[in-house]
């Protein structure tokens, strides 16, 4: 595997279920973030992991739970989730202290609630 | 908060034709990056700029930061089918290390 994963794909749940995301990063990078995109609305930011170590949480409802283990791999625990949530739910990694700020992103997780 | 303004929002262009489009922001960034988003995918990196006038090129896309640091402008030359998709324009500024605001997009569509 190479660059960002994420698993599953596309993910439907009732709004009683609990779920998790996963993404991994294969680049040896140190930050970690989660994203979720609507449609017609820019990314918009949820966490931001830098050695493991939550560093930004952009006032997000606790429903949504995120798990750093190691540098390499983030979770997104989902429960008593709402409509509203669905959307597309991004992973990305960084190096910390390269050059600029680049951030590479994984596929996504599709996520619908019904 | 930061806000960046991406336009055009969307473009119907015939292959072979160029394309332009750009951001422009509220305040200073010290970085600028652009990005493609294929249905159903994230989004992938094109080019990154790091310098106020930086101008740099991938293939055929050229990209270029913004004298005063407050805009990008990213053209496509001789567009192809598979240049479909969304692009989008991020920003990071002094004081906000490891975040980005994005723009919200513009949508290109290719017709042959």
């Amino acid at each position: 595997e190479t660059g960002v994963t994420q698993t599953p794909r596309h993910l439907v749940m009732g709004m009683t279920n609990k779920k998790s995301l996963k993404c991994e990063q294969h680049l040896g990078h140190n930050a970690m973030y989660w994203y979720k995109q609507s449609a017609k609305k820019p990314l918009e930011l949820m966490f931001v992991y830098n050695f493991k170590e939550q560093t930004e949480n952009n006032s997000v409802p606790s429903r949504f739970s995120p798990e750093c283990p190691n540098s390499s791999h983030l979770f997104l625990h989902l429960h008593t989730l709402q409509p509203e949530d669905s959307a597309l739910y991004l992973c990305a990694s960084r190096q910390a202290g390269g050059p600029g700020e680049t951030q590479y992103f994984g596929p996504g997780t599709r996520l619908l609630v019904l | 908060g930061q806000q960046l303004n991406q336009s055009p929002q969307s473009m119907f262009i015939q292959e072979g034709e160029d394309v332009s489009m750009n951001c422009t922001s509220s305040s200073i960034f010290n970085t600028w990056l652009w990005y493609k988003q294929d249905p159903g995918e994230g989004p992938v990196l094109l080019i990154a700029l790091y310098k106020a006038g930086e101008l740099t090129s991938n293939g055929r896309l050229t990209a270029q930061f913004g004298i005063t640091r407050k805009d990008s402008f990213l053209n496509i030359s001789a567009s192809i089918p598979s240049d479909v998709g969304i692009y989008f324009c991020a920003g990071q500024s002094a004081g906000t290390a490891s975040k980005l605001t994005f723009g919200t997009g513009t949508r290109l569509q290719v017709t042959l």
